[in-house]
């Protein structure tokens, strides 16, 4: 069975601080991206990567997908209260089926 | 135009009923999806639906009833509710279906409470 751990569970922050948040596997994946979730709301997508040591850069936001595409960061800048929600990475099998992750809940403090 | 929309928002019954859950897309994709978070936000797949055929049946007991009337729409029909039945459920549909390539997009839930 394929699993994706997330780390942190849980993250509380002071606006402008930086953080990374964790995705690992002890599977490989076609692919690996990241979905930011609000309350309320359901998942939105932020970024797919699909070859091993590839970065993706999206405003103060940085993706990067292992070399073994075993695991997964999620890194951000500078963070802002916008920023507040929950990150689900998810994991491509090549078929159907995508894999998701727990989530970290981050939550960014004016 | 909301992109997918599943009805109701919100739907609070009691043990042992049967309720169901409607999902349209009006994105023109083929694939579309029923996923299940609980409590602690974890996202569980349960079904996948390709073009009206399902392709992807999960460990779900047989009390949950998926139904896809046309690609644009997908039901979920639940017998005999259970307290662990509740939870958010999530419609997702996506272009063709290539897990973990394309887009997945989400409706806004349907938060179900059976007492």
């Amino acid at each position: 069975t394929q699993l994706l751990e997330q780390s942190p569970q849980f993250l509380s922050i002071q606006e402008g601080e930086n953080l990374t948040v964790y995705c690992n596997s002890s599977s490989v994946f076609s692919s690996l991206q990241w979905y930011r979730q609000e309350p309320g709301e359901g998942p939105v997508l932020l970024v797919t990567v699909v070859t091993g040591g590839e970065v993706k850069k999206l405003k103060r936001l940085t993706f990067q997908f292992g070399d073994a595409r075993k695991d997964s960061s999620l890194h951000i800048t500078a963070a802002q209260p916008g920023d507040t929600g929950l990150y689900l990475c998810a994991g491509g099998t090549g078929g159907f089926k995508t894999i998701f992750g727990a989530g970290t809940r981050l939550f960014v403090k004016a | 135009d909301t992109a997918v929309s599943q009805t109701p928002k919100y739907l609070v019954t009691q043990m042992g009923n049967d309720k169901s859950i409607k999902c349209e897309q009006n994105l023109g994709h083929d694939t579309m999806y029923w996923y299940k978070q609980d409590s602690k936000k974890f996202l569980k797949i349960m079904f996948s639906y390709n073009n009206k055929e399902l392709i992807i049946n999960e460990t779900v007991p047989n009390r949950f009833s998926p139904k896809s009337p046309d690609k644009a729409h997908l039901n979920l029909h639940i017998n005999s509710l259970e307290l662990g039945d509740s939870a958010v459920y999530f419609c997702a549909s996506s272009l063709r279906g290539s897990g973990g390539l394309e887009t997945q997009y989400f409706g806004p839930g349907t938060r179900l409470l059976v007492l």
